[in-house]
């Protein structure tokens, strides 16, 4: 079994400051965890994806996570916001059995103050 | 490298019709996943396919759903007869077949059931 756990359903920061979005995880197995971007009347877009290879994982946009398998957590961040990060973030697990199904997170919606 | 298309964009008809919705893999991609997203439920996988072959469609609500893929690059989803608890954004996914492959997205279908 597996769950995915996105701890603040909003987020809200100015414009210029960090960002951090996160995310706890429960897998049976080795895990494979992503971020993915969902803004207004659109799709969901990969930011980045941990498939456990180098636990700090560069993405598009300046976003980066982390992956802690102590803390079972995954969390997103951002040294700088952008007007233009205001959107829906999903943190998504999907475990090594080969069962291809994703297990997404509630979401954290995240908005940028000017 | 054009991305999972999905037709229509918006559906608007009244219940008991027939609804059909429609998706576009990327090219190569052997994995297709559809998902229907709700304000109350969130983001809900519906079925998926591996090789044109329905893998897991444990989470069709019911009966009145169907999916098809009469091909390797193009999936429909059936509702019949449609009712206003269907109303939703759908989504449909493609994909490599592993598990450490993100899913890409196409930007949805919002049906409307009257």
């Amino acid at each position: 079994a597996q769950s995915v756990t996105q701890l603040d359903s909003h987020v809200s920061v100015s414009e210029g400051t960090p960002v951090l979005l996160r995310c706890n995880y429960s897998s049976s197995y080795s895990p494979s965890l992503f971020w993915y971007v969902q803004h207004p009347n659109k799709g969901l877009q990969l930011l980045l994806k941990y498939t456990s290879a180098a636990t700090l994982v560069k993405g598009i946009n300046g976003f980066e996570a982390e992956f802690k398998k102590s803390e079972t957590s995954f969390h997103l961040t951002k040294p700088s916001a952008h007007m233009s990060d205001a959107a829906e973030y999903f943190c998504v697990v999907t475990s090594g059995t080969g069962r291809r199904a994703l297990t997404f997170g509630s979401g954290t919606r995240l908005q940028v103050q000017p | 490298d054009a991305g999972v298309i999905q037709s229509p964009r918006h559906e608007v008809t009244e219940m008991g019709q027939e609804v059909t919705l429609r998706c576009k893999l990327i090219s190569g991609h052997n994995s297709l996943f559809w998902y229907r997203q709700t304000m109350m439920r969130g983001l809900e996988l519906l079925i998926y396919f591996n090789n044109n072959v329905p893998i897991d469609d444990s989470g069709m609500p019911e009966d009145r759903f169907s999916a098809k893929m009469p091909n390797a690059s193009f999936s429909t989803l059936k509702i019949q007869p449609s009712e206003p608890r269907d109303s939703a954004v759908y989504f449909c996914a493609s994909s490599l077949m592993y598990s450490n492959q993100p899913q890409h997205f196409g930007d949805g279908t919002r049906l409307s059931i009257l």
